[in-house]
């Protein structure tokens, strides 16, 4: 079935450094693609999205980008602080049987940030 | 608004037990989910619905019913409880559907089936 990967599953650096996920979807339909973050004890939270008719898209420390052909979307984080130590989730849109669109999600990147 | 709430935040069953996992959103949206993480997984579509009224499967219905009388309110219900249901179990809400508009998650219920 349709699923979607996410790499690495774990990922440590510097403060200051960039830290980059990357994710790949199998279905070509998929047209809109959250990044999650989920903080210890706590339900995910949108920090970007991006859609399928948009290649690169940014929010002060944050970028999504978006490789429609090669069905992969990552995240940059440039400048990265000790708050931003979390698990991040991306997903992707698949349209069900009924034709609902539900997202399925990556297994997450745990990111550790060291001071 | 406080948002997405869920209750009770941790719940230890026995096997063959029931309950029931509360969710109540105050946003007014017509979109609610429940979803399953399990560790070091993604979170899983367990049901979700569209309205008062109007409820359907995920990718993961089996062993979970779900109910929607009125647009704040969203419980799962698990009947005889087994040791597979052992999960995180989040509820999520969205004014819009999926794909369209963000969906706000709640903090979550741990819930341990020994």
């Amino acid at each position: 079935g349709e699923n979607v990967e996410q790499h690495p599953s774990t990922l440590s650096v510097q403060e200051g450094d960039s830290a980059v996920i990357k994710c790949t979807y199998s279905d070509s339909a998929s047209n809109y693609f959250p990044w999650y973050k989920q903080e210890l004890g706590k339900g995910p939270q949108l920090i970007i999205d991006i859609r399928s008719n948009v290649g690169e898209k940014k929010d002060q420390r944050i970028a999504v980008t978006l490789n429609k052909t090669a069905k992969h979307f990552s995240l940059h984080i440039t400048e990265t602080q000790p708050e931003d130590s979390a698990v991040y989730f991306c997903a992707a849109t698949i349209i069900t049987q009924g034709g609902s669109e539900k997202l399925v999600f990556g297994k997450g990147t745990k990111l550790t940030v060291n001071p | 608004n406080a948002g997405v709430t869920q209750t009770p935040k941790f719940r230890i069953l026995k096997i063959g037990q029931s309950m029931t996992l509360q969710c109540t959103q105050d946003m007014n949206h017509n979109y609610m989910y429940w979803y399953r993480q399990d560790p070091g997984m993604g979170l899983k579509l367990i049901y979700y619905s569209v309205g008062a009224g109007i409820t359907d499967k995920g990718e993961v219905p089996n062993g979970y019913n779900v109910s929607r009388s009125t647009t704040e309110d969203f419980p799962l219900r698990l009947e005889l409880a087994a040791p597979s249901q052992t999960s995180v179990y989040f509820c999520a809400s969205s004014y819009g559907p999926t794909g369209r508009d963000e969906q706000y998650f709640g903090p979550g219920t741990r819930l341990t089936v020994t």
